[in-house]
């Protein structure tokens, strides 16, 4: 069974350029979470999709990230404009329970504003 | 926001020994916990978890232990390896949300 697939694994921008991230989650998994991730630091909660519908956003800086889940499988996190405190890892997740069940990550994407 | 905390960012340990990471957490309503791993350019891998309920879980290699009175939660690993090298994170439920912690970077030396 194929895991939490994420693209692309590294980008790198200049600020105020757009990014965005792609996710997608293991099949069958209903819910799906990105998370940001600073060095040296866990896991920091953006926003929480079960199905299409985001239930939980607010972590997530509407200013100037936006995340979409069209037809509840696939996801995409954009950052427009990017800002240099926006150099992170950004992780994907998904768990099987609607309830907050165990969370398989994928690998990320590190981002590098310059 | 919640604060899931690890007594000892770094920790070495000889190949073969046991290894015991450590994490506080603050929450007493937090239900379910759970360690992760996460090696260099990967994203976390589960390793282990453990309800509220219960105070001890054993996995292959891998025992958590809970102690609800202080609020603490430690992973211990059997006959540490060197594919043991990794950083680890607790995380705790509390409610609708997953707080990590800071996480403890593990050394193991052959």
């Amino acid at each position: 069974e194929a895991g939490v697939v994420q693209s692309p694994r590294y980008k790198i921008i200049e600020k105020k350029q757009p990014v965005a991230f792609w996710c997608n989650p293991i099949s069958g998994h209903n819910t799906l979470y990105w998370y940001l991730q600073n060095l040296g630091q866990g896991p920091e909660l953006l926003i929480r999709y079960e199905n299409e519908e985001a239930v939980d956003d607010s972590q997530l800086p509407k200013d100037r990230f936006s995340a979409e889940r069209l037809k509840g499988v696939d996801s995409t996190l954009k950052i427009q404009p990017a800002e240099l405190g926006d150099s992170a890892v950004y992780l994907c997740a998904s768990s099987l329970d609607p309830g907050l069940g165990t969370q398989y990550f994928g690998p990320g994407t590190r981002l590098t504003v310059l | 926001g919640e604060s899931v905390g690890l007594h000892l960012p770094t920790l070495s340990v000889q190949e073969g020994d046991n290894s015991i990471i450590n994490c506080a957490y603050s929450n007493s309503a937090s239900d379910y916990f759970i360690w992760y791993k996460q090696e260099s350019g990967k994203g976390p891998q589960f390793i282990i978890d453990i309800r509220s309920n219960m105070d001890k879980r054993q996995g292959q290699r891998v025992t958590v232990l809970l102690n609800k009175t202080v609020k603490h939660l430690s992973l211990q690993i059997a006959a540490t390896q060197p594919g043991d090298s990794a950083v680890y994170f607790c995380a705790e439920r509390t409610g609708n949300q997953f707080y990590f912690g800071t996480g403890t970077s593990l050394t193991v030396i052959p």
